[in-house]
């Protein structure tokens, strides 16, 4: 069965530092997608950055970056220069395959402080 | 563009009474269609999802069901409401199945039953 762990349940990082949250994945088949989402305090789920499993590079997008481990299967989410607005949930997920289903970590709170 | 509309954002109901939530989605067609349920302060655990009209498939077994009576209308409903259906209640749709395909969410639904 897949399975996604994230085992920092809160963070705290300084403004204009950066932090790497941790995210940690279980799956036999060799096909999957790597996906990490931000949950503001709205509630709302929003879609940071991806990573394919035959990707040889890792993902960058802005401000984020995922440091993809495949022998480790690990997939963190690195946040570089962090700001105020980033304090939220964050959330790993995996999509194996042509499967339907999107399985989600618990989430790491992330706190930015000033 | 594509765009979610899911509602009500919030609902309080007392435990017995009936619950639909709609959800529709625009500028896309036949999307893949979700239903997650987050608990409070937890990851997300989908409930169900649809590749089609009609067609719904069932990840957790409860007294919660779905409807899919338009290409791009997803309903999520209960005859009797328990205090366990407390929680944020997300919905999203999916492109043409491919492997880095992310999940467009709604803004979501507070549910509390009581």
């Amino acid at each position: 069965a897949q399975k996604i762990t994230q085992t920092q349940p809160g963070m705290f990082v300084q403004e204009k530092e950066a932090v790497t949250l941790d995210c940690t994945y279980d799956t036999s088949d060799p096909s999957y997608g790597l996906f990490w989402y931000k949950q503001p305090s709205s509630g709302e789920m929003i879609f940071l950055i991806y990573q394919g499993s035959y990707d040889q590079q890792n993902a960058t997008e802005g401000r984020y970056s995922l440091n993809f481990q495949k022998a480790r299967k690990s997939a963190n989410l690195v946040i570089s220069a962090s700001q105020l607005g980033d304090s939220a949930m964050y959330f790993c997920a995996m999509r194996v395959g042509n499967g339907q289903n999107f399985v989600f970590g618990p989430g790491t709170r992330l706190s930015v402080l000033p | 563009s594509q765009t979610i509309h899911q509602w009500p954002a919030t609902l309080v109901q007392p435990v017995g009474s009936p619950l639909s939530l709609e959800c529709t989605v625009e500028g896309t067609s036949n999307p893949n269609l979700y239903w997650y349920r987050q608990a409070a302060g937890r990851g997300l655990q989908l409930l169900f999802y649809s590749v089609g009209i009609g067609q719904i498939s069932s990840e957790v077994p409860q007294n919660l069901s779905a409807s899919r009576p338009q290409d791009r209308q997803f309903i999520l409903s209960s005859k009797k409401l328990l205090l366990s259906d407390s929680g944020f209640y997300l919905c999203a749709w999916r492109g043409q199945p491919s492997i880095g395909e992310k999940l467009f969410f709604g803004s979501g639904t507070q549910l509390s039953v009581l």
